[in-house]
């Protein structure tokens, strides 16, 4: 499968404890996304990469949330002392920089629960 | 602050029937893409509109983008079940934007 992937697709937390998520590009993409979903809702931007460089972050995150791309291959986002407010679907995109139309493929998320 | 709105939010029909899903804002877009979300999974890009004007098919599927580049729709031809689903509009901002601003969806529900 040479799709986006990301891990876990689910993690169950307890409020104040961290958590790490990790999501794979398709191989050939040097930019890389991160957005929330909610329920109901559409998803909303969060930060993106283009290689290792994080070009954009939105206020949505806040700083409790970290994202890296050390390598400008895979991307981690982690959360610090989460909050039940934090509980969402964690969506991870890539596209090819200079791409006709900046298209961005999504990956199958990781739907976080805080308790 | 650019905002896409999806409208009918909620829409289920009988299968053989026609629709019709919007999607306005008030800001222009470079472009314009439409996803379809299945429940847990992620959005699945089903085809991108950049010129002002632009109609794409896609099978039972036609998306318009308006003349002037601020609004979509996506038309479906006798729906079957299998197209029940959330479908997505995510525009890209003009001036070099890289994030995509999202509606909030419709949900579609085509009922056998």
């Amino acid at each position: 499968d040479t799709g986006v992937s990301q891990d876990p697709r689910h993690k169950i937390t307890k409020r104040g404890q961290n958590v790490t998520f990790r999501c794979d590009p398709i191989s050939e993409h040097n930019r890389l996304y991160w957005y929330r979903q909610t329920l109901g809702q559409g998803p909303e931007f969060l930060t993106y990469f283009q290689n290792e460089a994080q070009l954009e972050k939105s206020r949505l995150l806040s700083d409790r949330f970290s994202a890296e791309r050390p390598k400008g291959s895979f991307s981690t986002l982690e959360i610090q002392r989460t909050e039940q407010g934090d509980s969402a679907m964690y969506l991870c995109a890539s596209s090819i920089a200079g791409g006709r139309y900046n298209e961005q493929f999504f990956g199958p998320g990781t739907r976080l629960t805080v308790l | 602050t650019q905002l896409l709105e999806q409208s009918p939010q909620f829409l289920s029909i009988q299968e053989g029937e026609n629709l019709t899903v919007y999607c306005n804002s008030s800001s222009v877009f470079s472009s314009l893409q439409w996803y379809r979300q299945e429940p847990g999974e992620g959005p699945v890009l089903l085809v991108t509109v950049v010129t002002g004007g632009e109609v794409k098919k896609l099978k039972r599927l036609t998306f318009q983008f308006g003349d002037a580049r601020k609004d979509s729709s996506l038309h479906i031809t006798a729906a079957q079940p299998g197209d029940t689903g959330l479908y997505l509009c995510a525009g890209r901002g003009i001036q070099g934007a890289q994030k995509l601003v999202f509606g909030q969806g419709t949900r579609l529900t085509i009922n056998p």
